[in-house]
């Protein structure tokens, strides 16, 4: 089982729609948690953490959900700018990150 | 602005070359990670350094090994290179005393060929 599982997608939504992607974690030892944002042929680049009371940043959402190891990512009024894939990334210590396979998102006119 | 840049963008090398990958940080960070992405793997992190000289396995080492002469720049050496090692090799680094552990500064990545 891997230690970080995503759904690889693609999601296909049209632009406004709300998306939300879950992922989940194995090691219940886990710190920290991340959402990191990918675009094609570039460098994955920070997006937001998530903590346990959940966290807004605009039109995005993190939850997290000790209990039941998962995390969540939501994209409310989805722009053809958010097209991109999204890592879940679990901190398992001393600064070494797992990171899952990510999840691909289309947003189209 | 924190900067981490990677000597080559593109790479093509020939099996059994020895291939020496530069990853330089601007911000005087202390930690640096070596990392390769495979479609359907993700990230997995090669190797990892806390500080000058100092070095650290991570979850692939194997076929790799690591310099660390200068605190500002962290080198990544393919012994023998494999087809197997053909890959997008990222090179990271996080903020010195960073609260958040998770912010890493990413290096635009090298794209490797072994042929």
């Amino acid at each position: 089982r891997k230690e970080v599982e995503q759904d690889p997608g693609p999601f296909n939504v049209p632009e406004g729609a709300t998306v939300a992607f879950n992922c989940t974690y194995s090691n219940s030892a886990s710190q920290s948690f991340f959402w990191y944002r990918q675009d094609c042929r570039k460098e994955p680049k920070l997006l937001m953490s998530v903590y346990s009371s959940g966290n807004e940043d605009g039109r995005f959402t993190a939850q997290l959900n000790r209990a039941s190891q998962y995390i969540s990512l939501l994209i409310r009024d989805s722009k053809l700018s958010d097209s991109a894939t999204y890592l879940c990334v679990v901190n398992t210590g001393f600064q070494k990150l797992v990171f899952g396979t990510g999840t691909r998102l289309l947003v189209s006119p | 602005d924190v900067k981490v840049t990677q000597s080559s963008r593109y790479l093509v090398k020939r099996t059994g070359e020895k291939v020496f990958l530069e990853c330089v940080q601007d911000m005087d960070h202390e930690n640096m990670f070596w990392y390769r992405q495979d479609p359907g793997l993700g990230l997995r992190l090669i190797y990892f350094s806390y500080d000058v000289k100092m070095k650290e396995k991570g979850d692939i080492p194997e076929g790799y090994s690591v310099s660390r002469e200068k605190k500002e720049r962290f080198s990544l050496i393919l012994e023998s290179a494999s087809t197997n090692q053909t890959s997008m090799y990222l090179c990271a680094s996080p903020p010195r005393a960073a609260g958040d552990v998770g912010e890493q500064y990413f290096g635009p990545g090298t794209r490797l060929t072994v042929t």
